[in-house]
């Protein structure tokens, strides 16, 4: 039972280029979270979605951030005109629907590189 | 607002001892709490969660933690201690109340398990 698969693990922009972050959930999940990781910090809650509704974008730069999760596919972080600040680990999880009790299951993330 | 407080940047323990990594809360609802472990290079596993019941809830590799209301804490603890739980650890919070889905994570502590 495959677990969060994010693509790619790796990925490195130049200033002002565009990056897309992808994200598949769990089999069975429908509810998927994205949070920024800084060096040495916590992981911070950027976006909630469900399929084809964004829930809650409370986290999300108001500038150059998007996301989505379409009713076939992965969800889809794009950061538009990336700046070196933008470099860090970012992490897609999954949860069950239903149950807010349930456990977020997570990737292993996707670090990003702003050269 | 929620927060999550872990006060030691990192614990030193050596192998066979118990160990504990503290985490202090605060949340609006009732709390739903979780402890997560992360390896390097790798996303956050899951540990434990304390949702309601019984105040001492028991996880992964033989980790528990000890849920107590009056003081705001869900500490993680560890009878024997292993090399190999040698990692980074998360606390979360989750605000209880329907409609808050996200975490919110403390800085996380070090556990460093010496042989």
């Amino acid at each position: 039972n495959a677990g969060v698969m994010q693509n790619p693990r790796h990925l490195v922009r130049r200033r002002g280029q565009e990056a897309r972050l992808r994200c598949s959930p769990m089999k069975g999940h429908s509810h998927v979270y994205w949070y920024r990781q800084l060096p040495e910090e916590g992981l911070k809650f950027m976006v909630y979605l469900q399929k084809e509704n964004i829930i809650d974008e409370s986290g999300m730069p108001k500038e150059r951030f998007s996301a989505e999760f379409p009713k076939e596919g992965p969800s889809i972080l794009r950061i538009q005109q990336v700046v070196r600040g933008d470099s860090a680990a970012y992490f897609c999880a999954s949860s069950p629907p239903g149950g807010g009790d349930q456990p977020q299951h997570f990737g292993d993330g996707t670090r990003l590189s702003i050269l | 607002a929620q927060s999550v407080a872990q006060p030691e940047d990192q614990v030193n323990v050596a192998e066979g001892n118990p160990l504990t990594v503290k985490c202090t809360y605060s949340v609006s609802g009732n709390p739903y709490l979780f402890w997560y472990v992360q390896y390097p290079n790798r996303g956050l596993q899951f540990l434990l969660k304390y949702i309601t019941g019984d105040n001492l809830v028991k996880g992964s590799y033989g980790f528990e933690a000890e849920f107590n209301k009056s003081q705001t804490s869900f500490h993680l603890k560890k009878p024997s201690a292993l090399v190999s739980d040698s990692a980074l650890y998360f606390c979360a919070v989750r605000d209880g109340r329907t409609g808050f889905q996200k975490l919110v994570f403390g800085t996380g502590t070090r556990l460093l398990v010496s042989p």
